[in-house]
């Protein structure tokens, strides 16, 4: 089946301990992205990825990292959580970026940072 | 004021009304998204258009570039249908996807 995983669906941890979001894709997508979403301030853009080894910033990079060492994963990092990073996270991919091809969206993981 | 608006912000139905979700932007655009998000919190794509008009089963979405507006109808509308539609435009000059912040849409039996 055609998915977007993300892992894990929830994560509770404390400010300053570092950790990563995982995102995988088996379509062979070339663009990959991720967005937090916000209550009153919808989805917004961290990074996102044209293709392997390639990726840029999105409106709301601070305190992200991204990696695309291969086509299929994006994983998210953050290596110092901090209590306003607490929101909901979706990763996204599509065929050749969202000028020509719908974004396939993962199911979201809920970060909760104390 | 935000680069995409959407109307109105919540709206309740009743099964089989004919419903009308707006988003307006404000900046040039390639193509614009209709995004469908159900209370378990994921994400469907419904319909990608750059103009004209796009049809799914009893989805319509419409755009009008000259007025920088775009349209998402559902006929007879369910109960199932029941979620937060979102908009979201990519910009034309700075290739980023801005998003609206949904509108949430809930059919009663």
């Amino acid at each position: 089946e055609a998915q977007v995983t993300q892992n894990p669906r929830y994560l509770i941890t404390v400010t300053g301990k570092k950790l990563t979001v995982t995102c995988s894709q088996n379509m062979n997508h070339e663009y990959m992205s991720w967005y937090r979403q916000d209550p009153g301030l919808g989805l917004r853009q961290i990074y996102y990825s044209m293709n392997v080894e390639v990726t840029d910033k999105g409106d709301v990079p601070e305190g992200y990292k991204v990696s695309r060492k291969e086509k299929r994963n994006f994983p998210l990092i953050l290596e110092s959580p901090s209590p306003n990073q607490t929101s909901l996270y979706f990763c996204a991919s599509s065929y050749s970026g969202t000028r020509s091809s719908p974004l396939h969206f993962g199911n979201g993981t809920r970060l909760t940072v104390t | 004021k935000n680069e995409v608006e959407q109307s109105p912000q919540n709206l309740t139905a009743q099964e089989g009304e004919f419903i009308t979700i707006n988003c307006s932007y404000s900046v040039g655009i390639s193509a614009l998204h209709w995004l469908q998000q159900h209370p378990g919190g994921g994400i469907v794509s419904l319909f990608m258009l750059s103009s004209g008009k796009k049809k799914h089963g009893r989805l319509i979405a419409t755009i009008n570039i000259q007025e920088k507006h775009s349209s998402l109808h559902i006929t007879a509308s369910h109960p199932r249908d029941s979620a937060v539609y979102i908009c979201a435009v990519l910009s034309y000059n700075t290739d980023k996807l801005i998003f609206g912040t949904g509108t949430r849409l809930q059919v009663f039996p």
